[in-house]
């Protein structure tokens, strides 16, 4: 079956270090993949997407490249500030004529000092 | 203002009774699915419909029901016979298959 795997957390920076979350996956088909975060005490929020091979999701100064021949989807990110603090989740859809639901990862949470 | 609203945001029941988790939305959004966060686990599906009067056992059905009478509302029923109840309950909606999830703020359920 599907699967996510993220690496193992929890992840601690200082405020303007250099962010890379690792996500890697297993999937029949072609998924689209996301990036959700989390912030304390409420639900998820998309960050960002990429539906295809090689597409390049970005949002707020984070980006990931969709890379089929890797199987993954790392998050990076060139300047963490303290309000990226949260837990990040890496997730995968199944491809047309699969239903919907998505795939998520364990989650990995950032805490970002000042 | 469109959005999906969870409630109560806690919720604390003793052994043996059944609760019931309410998650509605204005978004006018086809699909709707209810996953369960515990530390550590990430989120598993429990339920999912995709149009209303119509739903799909997730990861994680069992002890759980739900309903789909409206297009608006998807409540979640944890019975006694879930047997690890305590966790953060999160509903979610989605416009069509495959696109992106907007999630509700949750609802921690604490059965002691």
């Amino acid at each position: 079956g599907d699967s996510v795997t993220q690496m193992e957390g929890p992840v601690t920076l200082s405020e303007e270090a250099f962010l890379t979350i690792n996500c890697t996956y297993t999937a029949t088909g072609y998924p689209s993949l996301f990036w959700y975060v989390q912030y304390p005490g409420e639900g998820l929020q998309l960050l960002l997407k990429a539906t295809k091979a090689d597409d390049k999701g970005s949002n707020k100064g984070f980006e990931a490249t969709y890379r089929k021949e890797t199987t993954s989807f790392h998050l990076e990110k060139g300047s963490v500030q303290v309000s990226d603090s949260a837990v990040y989740f890496c997730a995968l859809s199944a491809g047309p004529g699969a239903n919907s639901k998505l795939t998520f990862g364990k989650g990995i949470t950032l805490s970002v000092r000042p | 203002d469109g959005g999906i609203t969870q409630s109560p945001k806690y919720l604390f029941r003793k052994e043996g009774q059944n609760v019931t988790l309410s998650c509605e939305q204005n978004l006018n959004h086809d699909a709707m699915y209810w996953y369960r966060q515990d530390p550590g686990q990430g989120l598993r599906l429990i339920y999912y419909s995709q149009i209303v009067n119509d739903f799909q056992k997730g990861d994680i059905a069992e002890g759980y029901s739900v309903s789909r009478e409206k297009k608006e509302s998807f409540p979640l029923t944890v019975t006694s016979a879930q047997k690890n109840p305590t966790a953060f309950y999160l509903c979610a909606t989605a416009a069509v298959v495959n696109s992106p999830l907007h999630f509700g703020n949750g609802t921690r359920l604490t059965v002691t």
